[in-house]
């Protein structure tokens, strides 16, 4: 069964504190590793896709990761304005799974000034 | 602007009664997704649709029901055989042969 597992729950920092959130996987046949950004009652705001170990893509203070069994998400010099649940989710390769994604229950970033 | 669009954003319902959530899109998208997220966990895939007239059921699929008559529109109706609707309700949309999947403002749906 595949499986995304993200971690920690929730993370606290204060302003220009650096850290990185975790997404690890487990999956049959990976077709794509994605980050997701959540404000509270809205929808999911697509940040990254990374399909190969070894590949980084960045966007402003944003640095993802990708190896054999887990993704990273860096935060550099964090404002508070970064403060949301981040969401990984994982596509699988093949069958009638084509097209799918399975999500992780996401990271629940605070940034305090 | 392309987008997609949910309505509404609030709905409230009694028990026993059907309720219909609108999805549209005008990016041109072919694959179409509804998602149930409930506080804590991540989305859950209740139905999918790759092409017109073609659905799939995913992880939840019990107690609702879709159609797609339209690439651009994909309802989803909550029937009274879903034991637990209350929720936020997620619409999303990607390119065929692509996973990136965009979202919708999602509807919240409560039960009286």
């Amino acid at each position: 069964e595949d499986q995304v597992t993200q971690s920690p729950e929730a993370l606290r920092l204060q302003e220009g504190e650096s850290s990185s959130l975790n997404c690890s996987y487990t999956v049959s046949g990976l077709r794509g590793l994605f980050w997701y950004r959540q404000d509270p009652g809205k929808g999911p705001e697509f940040l990254f896709t990374l399909y190969s170990a070894g590949e980084e893509k960045e966007k402003e203070r944003l640095k993802a990761t990708l190896t054999k069994k887990e993704s990273f998400l860096h935060i550099t010099a964090p404002k508070p304005e970064d403060s949301a649940t981040y969401l990984c989710a994982v596509g699988v390769a093949g069958g009638t799974s084509y097209g799918k994604l399975t999500f992780g229950q996401g990271t629940i970033l605070t940034v305090h000034p | 602007d392309g987008g997609i669009t949910q309505s509404p954003k609030y709905l409230f319902r009694k028990e026993g009664q059907n309720v219909t959530l609108s999805c549209e899109q005008n990016l041109n998208h072919d694959a179409m997704y509804w998602y149930r997220q409930d506080p804590g966990q991540g989305l859950r895939l209740i139905y999918y649709s790759q092409i017109v007239n073609d659905f799939q059921k995913g992880d939840i699929a019990e107690g609702y029901s879709v159609s797609r008559e339209k690439k651009e529109s994909f309802p989803l109706t909550v029937t009274s055989a879903q034991k637990n609707p209350t929720a936020f309700y997620l619409c999303a949309s990607s390119v065929f042969d692509n996973n990136e999947q965009f979202f919708g403002p999602g509807t919240r749906l409560t039960v009286l």
